[in-house]
């Protein structure tokens, strides 16, 4: 079966613009999880979304949002874009066992 | 602080030689789960844990989750270039329906 398509692989966009990034979870799979990766902080949990209702939020800003469809499709959007929002954005969805796949990520350069 | 202690970050190896990645929580584990990424992209799911002392290989890795010392080892035998890579654990703690995630061990493995 297909696995987690994230669109685009790669977005660089200037400064103050906005960005919408996609998640396709694999089949069946209801919730979809989004990650921002940095060489500095490394891993950070975003957002998660379950039946298109965010179920749990980490610690970033309100530019920061997203949205489920009812085909279990996500979207991430960041709004005013700074340098530091400049990493590899990921997202995984999972089932009910628990276990976790991840897409391949959108790198996203922030100039 | 980090909720997840990976060690050690890095970690250089001849090839053929064996070696062990360690992932300690500060909070309690509810699930464990190992990655593997190349360098910007996602992240390969390796095994998942869920039960104290349960122990899971596949091919030369051998994951162990140690429930009374919330830490899990990732062991890889007689290792190959095709290990290189970062391994990144992955738990749900206490009170967190999301993953939280370690630093990350870049392993190198040398010829």
């Amino acid at each position: 079966k297909a696995g987690v398509t994230q669109t685009p692989r790669y977005l660089i966009k200037t400064r103050g613009q906005q960005v919408t990034l996609s998640c396709s979870p694999i089949s069946g799979h209801r919730s979809v999880s989004w990650y921002q990766q940095t060489p500095g902080q490394g891993l950070q949990f975003l957002f998660e979304y379950f039946s298109e209702t965010q179920r749990n939020k980490g610690n970033f800003p309100g530019r920061f949002s997203g949205r489920q469809f009812s085909n279990s499709r996500s979207e991430m959007n960041v709004s005013t874009l700074e340098l530091g929002d400049s990493a590899l954005y990921l997202c995984a969805s999972s089932q009910l066992d628990g276990s976790y796949t991840f897409g391949s990520g959108t790198r996203l350069t922030v100039v | 602080s980090q909720e997840l202690e990976q060690s050690p970050q890095s970690l250089i190896v001849q090839e053929g030689k064996n070696l062990t990645i360690n992932c300690t929580s500060s909070k309690t584990l509810y699930g464990l789960y190992w990655y593997k990424q190349k360098y910007g992209e996602g992240l390969i799911f390796l095994m998942m844990l869920q039960k104290g002392g349960e122990e899971k290989s596949h091919e030369k890795i051998t994951a162990k989750l140690d429930e009374k010392k919330q830490q899990s080892s990732l062991h890889i035998t007689a290792s190959q270039p095709s290990h290189a890579g970062i391994y990144l654990c992955g738990a749900e703690l206490q009170g967190a329906q999301k993953l939280v995630f370690g630093q990350g061990t870049r392993l190198t493995i040398n010829p």
